[in-house]
């Protein structure tokens, strides 16, 4: 199964643009990379997923490696709303998905 | 339109009674998944379940934990005898399809304590 590597926190100011990076070094050709977040007290939320080209949202950036090895989710223009875990997980087979611990976002007003 | 409805928010139960947590997927969702969140840790897979059918109940614990998805009505994860480890927020998640990626819907959980 694939496994990810995310920093355990990363902070911004405000009003600022965020690269939250993911090493997926084991992820398979065919698994599209997704991203989540989670704010305290709720359950995760769909961000953004991509598979080779670069992806965008409303929310969010996806920028990923050629090499698909790493992917970079770019949040523009940080708001104090951005402050959450975020997890990049590419899905296991079983459709489960793995969540390892995130990157904690703390955005500096 | 609503997302996917969780319930109870909170429960609290005592040594050796039963937990049931209900979920209702999204509209127009037939695939459920369940997943733990441990304090301080990351969420971890339990079990997927289709209308009818476990697909796939690797991450379930061997004894006490059970889930259900019937035809009619919520999906079920049930745990019998519940211990103090079982404390956790378990969350619930739903997809239009069964395809490894496509994105899955998280409802707000249900966070069990245990007395």
């Amino acid at each position: 199964d694939a496994k990810t590597t995310q920093p355990n926190s990363m902070e911004s100011n405000e009003e600022e643009p965020v690269h939250l990076p993911c090493n997926h070094s084991t992820i398979s050709g065919t698994d599209y990379i997704h991203w989540y977040r989670q704010l305290p007290s709720q359950g995760p939320e769909y961000v953004i997923h991509g598979l080779t080209s670069n992806v965008n949202n409303r929310m969010a950036s996806l920028a990923i490696a050629e090499d698909r090895k790493s992917s970079t989710l770019i949040l523009h223009r940080a708001t104090l709303r951005d402050a959450a875990v975020y997890y990049c997980t590419p899905p296991n087979t079983g459709n489960q998905f793995y969540f390892g611990t995130g990157t904690s976002l703390t955005v500096i007003p | 339109n609503a997302g996917v409805m969780q319930n109870p928010r909170h429960l609290v139960r005592r040594r050796g009674q039963e937990a049931r947590l209900r979920c209702s997927p999204m509209k127009g969702h037939s695939h459920v998944y369940w997943y733990r969140q441990l304090p301080e840790e990351g969420l971890k897979f339990m079990v997927y379940l289709q209308k009818e059918n476990i697909i796939d109940e690797s991450g379930m614990p061997k004894e006490r934990f059970s889930a259900e998805f019937p035809k009619e009505g919520p999906s079920i994860l049930r745990i019998q005898q519940v211990v103090r480890g079982d404390s956790a927020a378990y969350f619930c998640a739903s997809s239009r399809t069964g395809t490894p990626n496509q994105p899955q819907h998280f409802g707000d959980g249900t966070r069990l304590s245990i007395l």
